[in-house]
């Protein structure tokens, strides 16, 4: 089955510390995201990429950096300096707008949630 | 400046009886907009999404939206909730040739037995 994983489902983190959140998928969609879901507040980007080795800040990004090595992957380190990390993150993939076809619906993962302790 | 919003963070409706989940957007260019459905602790799954032509859009699970452009709204709606319809709704605009999509701050409905 086609489709987004996120590992893991759940991440604890001590103060100070950097953690990877993984993402992957084999849906052969060029564009990928990151997002971050806070209670009451939607979801807000941190940031997409829309192509290999390339990568752009979101609305958020600081405290964030994320790397875009293949096609299928696109991790997302939260680093000591994000004050509050504490969040649903959710990883989705779409085809890229710039290809010239429709406007690109965006598939989620099922989502890390981070807990610093 | 763009927005989407989504008037209502709670709604409660009994099984059986109609819903309608109300989403007002405010988008400079031509909107592409989009329903998703997220269950407690899972990712968002697609319900519908409108990009062009017949302003009322079917989707999975029973559900169906109408695009107005008059009233900038995409209202989502089901004639009969079954109570795995409990859960947030999003709704979200984009554009095409664009990357971002913007979206509401949901809507979680419950569903009475």
């Amino acid at each position: 089955d086609g489709g987004i994983t996120q590992s893991p489902k759940y991440l604890f983190r001590k103060e100070g510390q950097n953690v990877t959140l993984s993402c992957e998928q084999n849906l052969n969609h060029d564009a990928m995201y990151w997002y971050r879901q806070d209670p009451g507040q939607g979801l807000r980007l941190i940031y997409y990429s829309q192509i290999v080795n390339d990568f752009q800040k979101g609305d958020i990004a600081e405290g964030y950096s994320v790397s875009r090595e293949k096609k299928e992957s696109f991790p997302l380190t939260v680093t000591s300096a994000q004050k509050n990390p504490t969040a649903f993150y959710l990883c989705a993939s779409s085809i890229s707008p710039s290809s010239g076809r429709r406007a690109s619906t965006q598939y989620f993962g099922p989502g890390t949630r981070l807990t610093v302790l | 400046a763009q927005s989407v919003t989504q008037p209502d963070i709670h709604i409660t409706v009994s099984e059986g009886a109609s819903l309608e989940l109300r989403c007002n957007y405010s988008y400079g260019a031509t909107p592409y907009l989009f329903w998703y459905v997220q269950s407690p602790g899972q990712g968002l799954q697609l319900l519908l999404k409108y990009f062009s032509g017949d302003t009322l859009v079917q989707g999975i699970k029973g559900f169906e939206a109408e695009f107005k452009r008059s009233q900038s709204s995409f209202n989502l709606r089901k004639p009969s909730v079954h109570w795995s319809d409990a859960a947030e709704y999003f709704c979200a605009v984009g554009a095409s040739g664009t990357y971002k999509y913007i979206f509401g701050t949901g809507t979680r409905l419950k569903v009475l037995a």
